[in-house]
């Protein structure tokens, strides 16, 4: 039931773009984007409906297909502290519960 | 306001050992969660709770249990800890509505020798 991400882990340039994606073989209702410093708790990033909008943070912005059950994390312009593991978490259709994915480990170095 | 706050930070245990894992929020929400975070594997869920006095189980619920017996009081318990569950536990809490932001404990790092 854990949403599978990818990719596992990214390396960027200051400035760099990265996107990353998530996908469920379940109907989402929702899917969320969180992240997470060494050694810290999980920080929340953004949610995403069902209706295929796209969501913005600073440069950090995402869009949800739910045609697809797929969701992509778009770091723009990124900067040095965007190094960290991103998670998705989806909530399917008609269930109260909160599934994440494996995480994706990005780092940016100068 | 404290937010949501984990006991203990750490903890050592022998094989065969029980221990409790409390998780206290202070805002009021409905839904509460335990995962476990391994290497690799991300956050997995073991147990959650829709509210005071019910739990479901999740992705890897065996080997612990749960209780919700106060709205405020999410328990995560190890009847006999094995290494397999040395991990870092982290408590969630969310609102009842749908698609809220979940607020994350500072976890748990357990470790079973």
């Amino acid at each position: 039931q854990q949403p599978v991400q990818s990719p596992q882990a990214v390396i960027l340039r200051e400035g760099e773009d990265a996107v990353i994606n998530c996908s469920s073989s379940k109907a989402l209702y929702s899917v969320h984007w969180y992240r997470q410093k060494h050694g810290e708790a999980p920080v929340f990033l953004m949610i995403l409906l069902k209706g295929g909008e796209q969501k913005g943070h600073e440069k950090i912005s995402a869009s949800f297909n739910e045609k697809k059950q797929q969701s992509s994390l778009y770091l723009t312009a990124s900067q040095l502290s965007y190094s960290g593991t991103y998670f998705c978490g989806t909530e399917r259709t008609g269930a109260n519960n909160l599934f994440f994915g494996t995480g994706t480990r990005l780092t940016v170095i100068p | 306001n404290a937010g949501v706050t984990q006991t203990p930070k750490f903890r050592v245990l022998k094989t065969g050992q029980s221990m409790t894992l409390l998780c206290a929020q202070d805002m009021n929400h409905e839904y509460m969660y335990w995962y476990r975070q391994d290497p690799g594997m991300g956050l997995r869920l073991i147990h959650y709770s829709v509210g005071e006095g019910t739990t479901a189980k999740g992705e890897v619920p065996d080997g612990y249990n749960v209780s919700r017996l106060k709205k405020q009081n999410f328990l995560l318990g190890l009847e006999s800890a094995a290494p397999s569950q040395t991990s870092v536990y982290f408590c969630a809490s969310t609102p009842a509505r749908r698609s809220s932001e979940a607020f994350f404990g500072q976890g748990t790092r357990l470790t079973v020798v």
